[in-house]
């Protein structure tokens, strides 16, 4: 168990529906990111966010947003689904300073049908 | 450009030793983490190397060099549950990690 976890485990949805993802981290983390893994694709880096401000974008769609709370537990948001989306979404957290590694929340697996 | 290359697929015998490659381009380096998957699982951290060298843990050990932008993962004394896949991921700015598409290995008795 890594510390961070994720809500729900599994969500299916129809295309067109918007969804909300939940992450919180581990305890002392500031950081948060954001991947998503697709069966044909590896990890790809969505989002960060550091004690509530966005540090670092990647391949996101505009589709999709997110935010950091103050109580540091972060949501991303998935509009306008589309098949495509179907993916295991993962967040993972890494404390302030130090060695940087990230730990990774069991993630949420979304099906869009 | 950011670019991270490591083999599809390995296959290994239980007790053997196998390494994994992994090289890599990339606009900044913070550091290179090597990660176990396991199928529908979360990634789990193995190891972490910022200097060039030799790190060992355990059954498991990465080596770096940054001029040659090369790494490996080396598995000792495979076992069964070593079956997973590993991510070779380089830390550019702000900490993102960049993931390579993996490695599965098997592990056959």
């Amino acid at each position: 168990d890594s510390g961070v976890t994720q809500t729900p485990k599994h969500l299916i949805t129809a295309t067109g529906q918007r969804v909300t993802l939940r992450c919180s981290p581990r305890s002392g983390d500031l950081s948060v990111y954001w991947y998503q893994q697709s069966l044909d694709q590896g990890l790809q880096f969505l989002i960060q966010y550091y004690n509530g401000e966005e540090r670092a974008k990647g391949n996101i769609l505009e589709r999709f947003s997110a935010q950091q709370f103050p109580d540091l537990h972060s949501e991303l948001n998935l509009s306008s689904l589309e098949l495509g989306d179907s993916a295991l979404y993962f967040c993972a957290s890494s404390a302030p300073g130090g060695r940087y590694e990230q730990y990774f929340g069991p993630g949420t697996r979304l099906t869009v049908t | 450009g950011q670019n991270i290359d490591q083999p599809t697929e390995m296959t290994a015998t239980e007790g053997a030793i196998v390494q994994i490659n992994c090289t890599y381009q990339t606009s900044g380096f913070n550091g290179l983490f090597w990660y176990q998957q396991h199928a529908g699982e979360a990634p789990t951290f193995l190891s972490y190397n910022v200097l060039d060298g030799l790190e060992e843990k355990g059954r498991f050990s990465s080596f770096l060099s940054r001029s040659k932008g090369y790494s490996y993962l080396l598995l000792k004394e495979l076992q069964m549950k070593d079956s997973a896949s590993y991510l070779c991921a380089v830390s550019g700015g702000y900490n993102k990690l960049i993931f390579g598409a993996g490695t599965r290995l098997a592990v056959h008795p």
